[in-house]
């Protein structure tokens, strides 16, 4: 199956710093979707791309879908407590109806 | 709109039992995709549902299965559970093919005892 890379695994960073995460895929995807999960719950939707090239922002979270279309980053500007969580990101290749996703990234904002 | 929905939420079961997990998506949306999430493994990909039919299927054993509704509600089925079955089965759906954005249920953590 597809394999996708996100870096870093885990973050500690200090309230108010800048996050900046990405995802690599081993072939092209025509969809990137980024999530947050937290504790006990499903995965959030944050962000979906759909264009190389594409930048999106939702508040003071930004995504891009790389424009080599085998990945894709995330940024979060101006952390704050809340932004504690696990980010996934999702890539589907559009050779069948599965979404692939990547290990996660675990946050940590130290107030 | 009301989100996707799962139930039970919680779920302790043993060995060898079977287990039958519920999953509503968002009205309007046909397709419903299935995972299982685990500490070691993150999110695998169990099947995926379209007007009543599967359109796609996983890697993982003829144990686990599903169905669609009618009205576009799933179920998963997991027959003689074993303890690696325990897992967060989380269904996500989305409007008319799983390469739209999908959107996640809470999920339903099964103990497999």
């Amino acid at each position: 199956g597809q394999q996708l890379n996100q870096s870093p695994q885990s973050m500690f960073i200090q309230e108010g710093e800048d996050v900046s995460m990405n995802c690599t895929s081993s072939s092209i995807f025509n969809t990137w979707l980024w999530y947050k999960q937290e504790p006990g719950e499903g995965p959030v939707l944050l962000i979906a791309l759909y264009k190389a090239g594409e930048l999106t922002s939702n508040g003071r979270l930004t995504a891009q879908f790389g424009i080599t279309r085998k990945d894709s980053f995330l940024n979060i500007s101006a952390s704050i407590p809340s932004d504690v969580g696990i980010y996934f990101c999702a890539g589907n290749p559009n050779t069948g109806n599965q979404f692939y996703f990547g290990t996660g990234t675990s946050l940590t904002v130290i107030p | 709109k009301a989100g996707v929905t799962q139930t039970p939420r919680y779920l302790i079961k043993t060995r060898g039992q079977q287990v039958t997990l519920s999953c509503s998506p968002i009205s309007g949306h046909r397709s419903v995709s299935w995972y299982q999430q685990t500490p070691g493994q993150g999110l695998q990909f169990l099947f995926e549902y379209f007007s009543e039919t599967q359109r796609n299927k996983g890697n993982f054993p003829g144990r686990f299965s599903g169905r669609q509704f009618s009205n576009s509600r799933s179920e998963m089925n997991v027959s003689t559970l074993e303890l690696g079955d325990s897992a967060l089965y989380l269904c996500a759906s989305s409007e008319w093919v799983s390469q739209e954005t999908q959107y996640f249920g809470p999920g339903t953590r099964l103990l497999v005892l």
